[in-house]
């Protein structure tokens, strides 16, 4: 079965980069990491996806490690508006973890 | 405009009295998702369709069934609600599966539907 770790929180200050880590040691070949996001008492929001290469949006960076193994996601400059819980899923699935619970101080 | 439209928003039900949550889509996406979340825990997938290929997880109850009768709609019934199935219900779809090049694309997400079980 597909997993991924992630923290289960981090803290970070308002305008400071932030850089979330996951883990997907058991992922295949042509299986995509996709991250999510969750504002408090919103849906999920679509962040980022990805295969091999790295990938940038207007959101946000995603920096994918050679092996695939592992990914994280870069918030360049954190506002209080990313206060979220952080999820990063395999498309195989698309089974949710634990997330990571971004905190942003003024 | 919504893409994923969930109904009803609110839902209160009696123990036991059965309830259909409905989700409809504008996308015309190939996979439609209902997943349960409890508060303060992660989306819990309960099951996918991919076309009218339904696609049950292990360990979601019996007490849940779906049906999708086209590409647009599904709906989510829950035969006898008990008060551990009070959740945030939410409905997803994405293009498809995989082996697309992009691979599925991202999940869409509704705005949810919150059962009450009284």
């Amino acid at each position: 079965d597909a997993k991924t770790t992630q923290p289960n929180s981090m803290e970070s200050n308002e305008e400071e980069p932030v850089h979330l880590p996951c883990n997907h040691s058991t992922i295949s070949g042509t299986d995509y990491i996709h991250w999510y996001r969750q504002l408090p008492s919103q849906s999920p929001e679509y962040v980022i996806h990805g295969l091999t290469s790295n990938v940038n949006n207007r959101m946000a960076s995603l920096a994918i490690a050679e092996d695939r193994k592992s990914s994280t996601l870069i918030l360049h400059r954190a506002t209080l508006r990313d206060a979220a819980v952080y999820y990063c899923i395999h498309q195989m699935g698309m089974r949710f973890g634990a997330g990571t619970r971004l905190t942003v101080k003024p | 405009d919504a893409m994923v439209i969930q109904n009803p928003r609110y839902q209160v039900t009696q123990f036991g009295k059965p309830v259909t949550l409905s989700c409809s889509q504008t996308l015309n996406h190939n996979v439609m998702y209902w997943y349960q979340q409890k508060s303060s825990q992660a989306p819990k997938l309960l099951f996918h369709y991919y076309d009218k290929d339904f696609n049950n997880e292990a360990d979601t109850p019996d007490n849940f069934q779906s049906r999708r009768p086209n590409t647009s709609f599904c709906f989510l019934d829950i035969r006898s609600p008990g008060l551990g199935d009070a959740a945030m219900y939410l409905c997803a779809t994405s293009r498809s599966l995989v082996g697309l090049a992009g691979g599925p694309g991202e999940l869409f997400f509704g705005e949810g539907s919150r059962l009450t079980v009284l």
